[in-house]
């Protein structure tokens, strides 16, 4: 069975620009989560998405954004991109909201901002 | 306010050794904590969870002790290995709070020596 899939795997964007990353989240898991990890940090939470539904929101930025797709996939999208937003950004899924199930990682996407 | 301390930020163990790592909290409302195990260029993988209701919970080589009173919960990694080299994550979550994600510990970067 496939894991959690992000994509691209690397990529490298300037000031200012506008950056869309995505993931596709273990088959039947209706839960997405995005986390974002800096060097040398834990991951920090941005969204949690159940059922096309945004259910949690951590402490970023309104730059940052996410929807979940009809097929569970779903997308995180920054605006205006800052050099502090260099980070391996990370998705996870989980069957449901509910923590009894677990949260399962992908491998992230390493994004650099120059 | 820093959610969870985890600590030692690094550590070495001899290969067969006992290697320990601690994490503290001060929310009470938190009800499930795990621990991550991240490879360079991978997401973090869980490894085991537990749940306030139990003291101690073990899978294979790893085991995990709680104190509730306390509100410190710890990752014993018995017989370590250096395949086990690795950074480790504890996290928290409370999962009647509202979707507010895993907040994870800074880390402890582990190095087993052969």
């Amino acid at each position: 069975d496939a894991g959690v899939t992000q994509s691209p795997t690397h990529l490298i964007k300037t000031r200012g620009q506008h950056v869309t990353l995505r993931c596709s989240p273990i088959s039947g898991h209706k839960s997405v989560s995005w986390y974002q990890q800096v060097l040398g940090q834990g991951p920090q939470f941005i969204f949690q998405y159940y059922e096309k539904e945004e259910r949690g929101r951590g402490n970023f930025p309104d730059r940052f954004s996410a929807r979940q797709f009809p097929n569970y996939s779903s997308e995180l999208n920054v605006n205006a991109l800052l050099l502090g937003d260099s980070a391996l950004y990370l998705c996870a899924s989980s069957l449901a909201v509910d923590s009894n199930y677990g949260y399962t990682f992908g491998s992230g996407t390493r994004l650099t901002v120059v | 306010q820093q959610q969870v301390k985890q600590s030692p930020q690094s550590l070495i163990v001899q290969k067969g050794g006992i290697s320990i790592i601690n994490c503290a909290y001060e929310n009470t409302a938190f009800d499930y904590f795990p621990w991550y195990q991240q490879f360079p260029g991978k997401g973090p993988a869980l490894l085991i969870a537990i749940r306030p209701d139990v003291s101690e919970k073990k899978e294979g080589r790893f085991t995990i002790s709680f104190n509730k009173s306390a509100k410190q919960f710890s990752l014993h990694i018995m017989d370590s290995q250096p395949g086990d080299s690795a950074t480790y994550f504890c996290a928290v979550l409370d999962s009647g709070g509202g979707a507010d994600g895993l907040t994870f510990g800074k880390g402890t970067h582990l190095i087993i020596q052969p």
